[in-house]
């Protein structure tokens, strides 16, 4: 079994700054990593994931994260944020055998102002 | 990405009735579906996998016999809340996968606002 711990439930940031969502996991087996993005009374929306190759992973909307095997870390970047990304992040991890039934973490929100 | 239509996106039901919630893959055969609860400012619970043609799986602590689901179709799967309480109401979201192999992704629905008065 695996568990995703994100430690921050709320982040906030002014617009054009730097943040880091933190995300770690715990699991046995070797696992694929994501993050979603979630807005207000809707789905989920990959931002990206890491499935394996390059650690350092590129998703949509400038948002990138690196896998740290050692720290069992996927912290999600983004170097200037915008009030549009005001919304939920979700890590969540699967391991490699049932790939798509997803353990997400608590989520963290994301609030970007002027 | 694929498209994943879920359908409604809000419904409110009287307390003891029954409500049907659609999950359907567009362009792409389903042959998994995932659903998800998700309490106000939580994380997603999965509540069940069902497998094309097959029972779904449900989680433990999910009363399968008050969430009927059925994948009948490559494309469609629906989650039926039977009898439903306030306590059911909460944001339903299923997710759509195709066949298995490497780099599968799932991708999600947007989500069902029930809401049991």
């Amino acid at each position: 079994a695996q568990s995703v711990t994100q430690l921050d439930s709320q982040v906030p940031v002014f617009e054009e700054a730097p943040v880091e969502l933190r995300c770690n996991y715990s699991s046995s087996v070797s696992v694929y990593l994501f993050w979603y993005v979630q807005y207000p009374n809707q789905g989920l929306q990959l931002l990206l994931k890491y499935l394996s190759g390059s650690t350092l992973v590129k998703g949509i909307n400038g948002f990138e994260a690196e896998f740290n095997k050692s720290q069992t870390s996927f912290h999600l970047r983004k170097p200037s944020v915008h009030i549009s990304d005001t919304a939920e992040y979700f890590c969540a991890v699967s391991d490699t055998g049932t790939a798509s039934k997803l353990t997400f973490g608590t989520g963290t929100r994301l609030q970007v102002t002027l | 990405g694929a498209v994943v239509s879920q359908h409604p996106s809000r419904v409110i039901c009287k307390s003891g009735t029954s409500v049907k919630i659609e999950c359907r893959s567009l362009d792409f055969q389903a042959t998994t579906m995932f659903w998800y609860r998700q309490f106000p400012k939580q994380s997603l619970m999965l509540m069940a996998t069902s497998n094309e043609g097959s029972k779904a799986t449900y989680e433990q602590g999910v009363e399968k016999d008050k969430f009927l689901i059925n994948h009948a179709s490559l494309t469609l799967s629906t989650l039926t809340v039977t009898s439903a309480h306030p306590e059911d109401s909460s944001f339903y979201i299923c997710s759509a996968r195709g066949p298995p192999g490497v780099n599968t992704e799932a991708f999600f629905g947007q989500g069902t606002r029930l809401t049991v008065v």
